[in-house]
């Protein structure tokens, strides 16, 4: 069966700097797909990246990247010039064959000014 | 905004009792999801329906049931429920490409509390 794991139960950046959340997962699959979701104290779920597992290249989406390690099955999430607005619970979500999406526990990241 | 709205916002019921989610998903997608958030459990998948029928069962108690009707809306049914039932209940809602980048959309959320 497929997991997730996201080491870090928090994290906290200052404003303006930089900050990454690790996620790896554990498949025997070939053929998946990775998300960032965000859920902000509105307990809204949002989606904030994806990535195709057969894709070399790491998605971006304005200040949020990834850096996809295939091999080693870790995909971390890197948040530039962190904002005030960044603070939330960030997840990590697999989704292989089936349609379900697999979330790992969640890292709680806080953002001072 | 998603597109994908849920009601009510939030339910406060009795234990045993039976209350029904409502979830409308995104225009033109095809395929439901429901999922559970609880404190202990994390987020679990318990059921996915598409173009009306139920496509992918995870970890849903016998005690909870869902639908998707011909307009696509799907409805989620929980009965004799109990203080453990208590979560909050997202639905999500794709296109469904099969074997393709397929993104789920999440309404905001469904908080039930079993008193």
């Amino acid at each position: 069966a497929q997991t997730v794991t996201q080491s870090q139960p928090e994290m906290s950046v200052q404003e303006a700097e930089t900050v990454t959340l690790s996620c790896t997962y554990d498949t025997s699959e070939s053929d998946y797909y990775l998300f960032w979701y965000k859920q902000p104290p509105s307990r809204q779920m949002i989606l904030v990246i994806r990535q195709e597992a057969y894709k070399q290249q790491n998605a971006t989406e304005n200040r949020f990247s990834v850096n996809f390690q295939k091999a080693a099955k870790s995909f971390s999430l890197k948040i530039s010039d962190s904002q005030l607005g960044d603070a939330a619970m960030y997840f990590c979500a697999y989704k292989g064959n089936t349609d379900k999406l697999i979330f790992g526990t969640g890292t709680r990241l806080q953002v001072f000014p | 905004d998603s597109g994908v709205t849920q009601t009510p916002k939030h339910l406060i019921t009795a234990t045993g009792q039976r209350v029904t989610l409502r979830c409308s998903p995104r225009s033109g997608d095809l395929s439901v999801y429901w999922y559970q958030q609880s404190l202990d459990q994390g987020l679990q998948f318990l059921i996915q329906y598409y173009n009306g029928e139920e496509r992918a069962k995870g970890n849903i108690l016998e005690r909870f049931s869902a639908q998707q009707f011909p307009d696509l809306h799907s409805e989620l049914n929980l009965s004799s429920l109990e203080l453990g039932d208590s979560a909050l209940y997202f639905c999500a809602s794709s296109v469904r490409i099969a074997g393709g980048l397929d993104t789920q959309y999440f309404g905001p959320g469904t908080r039930l509390t079993v008193l």
